[in-house]
């Protein structure tokens, strides 16, 4: 069965400096991957998805993620954090037939400090 | 287009209670699907569906019911409610195009009492 593992419940980062959120994914298959994050009582965005091509892949507000089959993660990063970046992110995996539905990892909270 | 759509917006119930909280999206999607979010325990898949008459289990699907009679629409009920399954509960779809997103509705906030 599919899972995600996110390992760090809780970062915080000095604004400006670079971030690293890290996924690892259980999956047979190539899987699809997503990294979406959820502001407090909000909904949740996309912020980026992989499902096959290059393994960088580019998304929104500047971030970016590599997926690394070897190592069976699909880190999020970003090289400047801004304060408005601080709120709850989640990894993901598509589930089911072609990826119909998803997994999610339990989370990781951005705090930013000025 | 309304996108997913969601009802009721909150919701209180007793122990034992029953209800079916709504799911409608108006974007011809295929594939709907349910989560319940938990503090500390991300977004939870409860089943999922792949069309119209056709639906699966999800990692968490004890003491939730589902069908899917149309395209549009794909109700949760809930047949005795338990204090456990007070959450917030979303419910999203995707076209069937490979690597399509999920669009999500905007959550119930469920309590059991």
């Amino acid at each position: 069965a599919q899972s995600v593992t996110q390992p760090d419940i809780h970062i915080t980062v000095s604004e400006g400096a670079s971030l690293e959120l890290r996924c690892n994914y259980s999956y047979g298959a190539t899987p699809y991957l997503f990294w979406y994050v959820q502001s407090p009582g909000q909904g949740l965005q996309l912020l980026l998805k992989y499902f096959s091509g290059d393994t960088l892949v580019q998304g929104i507000k500047g971030f970016e993620a590599e997926f690394k089959r070897s190592q069976s993660s699909f880190n999020l990063r970003k090289p400047s954090v801004h304060w408005s970046d601080a709120a709850e992110y989640f990894c993901a995996v598509g589930a089911g037939q072609a990826g119909t539905a998803l997994i999610f990892g339990k989370g990781t909270t951005l705090s930013v400090s000025s | 287009n309304a996108g997913v759509t969601q009802t009721p917006k909150f919701q209180v119930l007793k122990t034992g209670q029953s209800m079916t909280l709504q799911c409608a999206q108006d974007m011809n999607h295929e594939y709907m699907s349910w989560y319940r979010q938990d503090p500390g325990m991300g977004l939870r898949l409860i089943h999922y569906s792949v069309g119209a008459g056709i639906t699966d289990q999800g990692e968490v699907p004890n003491g939730y019911n589902v069908s899917r009679s149309t395209t549009e629409d794909f109700p949760l009920r809930l047949l005795s409610a338990a204090p456990s399954q007070t959450s917030v509960y979303f419910c999203a779809s995707r076209g069937l195009a490979t690597g399509e997103e999920q669009f999500f509705g905007p959550g119930t906030r469920l309590t059991v009492l």
